[in-house]
């Protein structure tokens, strides 16, 4: 079952703050989530193993609620190298985190302006 | 500085024909993978492979091929049986199977003449 994205898309002005949920119906064991500047390679942020987690990296963290089966990555004080779509990537439990076995959800288009 | 080469970034293809998109590896990563992007919607997994001469079908492997004869190579060829081949195709590859992040190629935009 894909993970459900939003907002679809947020435009923001450079210092303001952001939040990506990603959301499941299914239980989750682990959240990826990437970056994509268009027709570039999506880059890897982070990692969430644990239910309750939060991970940071830069001014980009994100938390896993196990139980409500989701992730949010917030961006605090966006810088314009900040653009880009962010995607969400789940593992199922019955894989064992398995990272052949993600679904990736459909993307956040998000835009910073001067 | 390591990485993941795919070639070409754009490619056509007429009908009827087969067409191989290049992807190298210089990480020494052992898993690879094929991914397709279309508009609007996730990644999906073509095809996989662990190890060396060993790969896996993923969710929409129909259509589609691959080899994996060396490490660091994981080709994928668009065979003619695959009708709607126009996407954006991106390689990964990963250090294990299980917890590991993705490294991912530049990819290549596949169109139909």
């Amino acid at each position: 079952q894909q993970p459900v994205q939003s907002p679809q898309a947020v435009i923001l002005r450079e210092g303001e703050d952001a939040v990506i949920n990603c959301s499941s119906s299914k239980a989750l064991y682990s959240v990826h989530w990437y970056r994509q500047k268009h027709g570039e390679a999506p880059v890897f942020l982070m990692i969430l193993l644990k239910g309750g987690e939060q991970k940071g990296h830069e001014k980009i963290s994100a938390s896993f609620n196990e139980k409500k089966q989701q992730s949010s990555l917030y961006l605090t004080a966006s810088q314009l190298s900040y653009s880009g779509t962010y995607f969400c990537g789940t593992a199922d439990p019955v894989y064992g985190g398995a990272t052949n076995k993600l679904i990736f959800g459909t993307g956040t288009l998000l835009a910073v302006q001067p | 500085d390591g990485g993941i080469t795919q070639s070409p970034k754009y490619l056509f293809r007429k009908e009827g024909q087969n067409v191989t998109l290049s992807c190298e590896q210089n990480l020494n990563h052992d898993a690879m993978y094929w991914y397709r992007q279309d508009p609007g919607q996730g990644l999906r997994l073509i095809y996989y492979s662990q190890i060396v001469n060993d790969f896996q079908k993923g969710d929409i492997a129909e259509g589609y091929s691959v080899s994996r004869e060396k490490k660091e190579s994981f080709p994928l060829t668009v065979t003619s049986a695959q009708k709607n081949p126009t996407a954006f195709y991106l390689c990964a590859s990963s250090i294990g199977e299980y917890e590991e992040k993705l490294f991912f190629g530049s990819g290549t935009q596949l169109s139909v003449l």
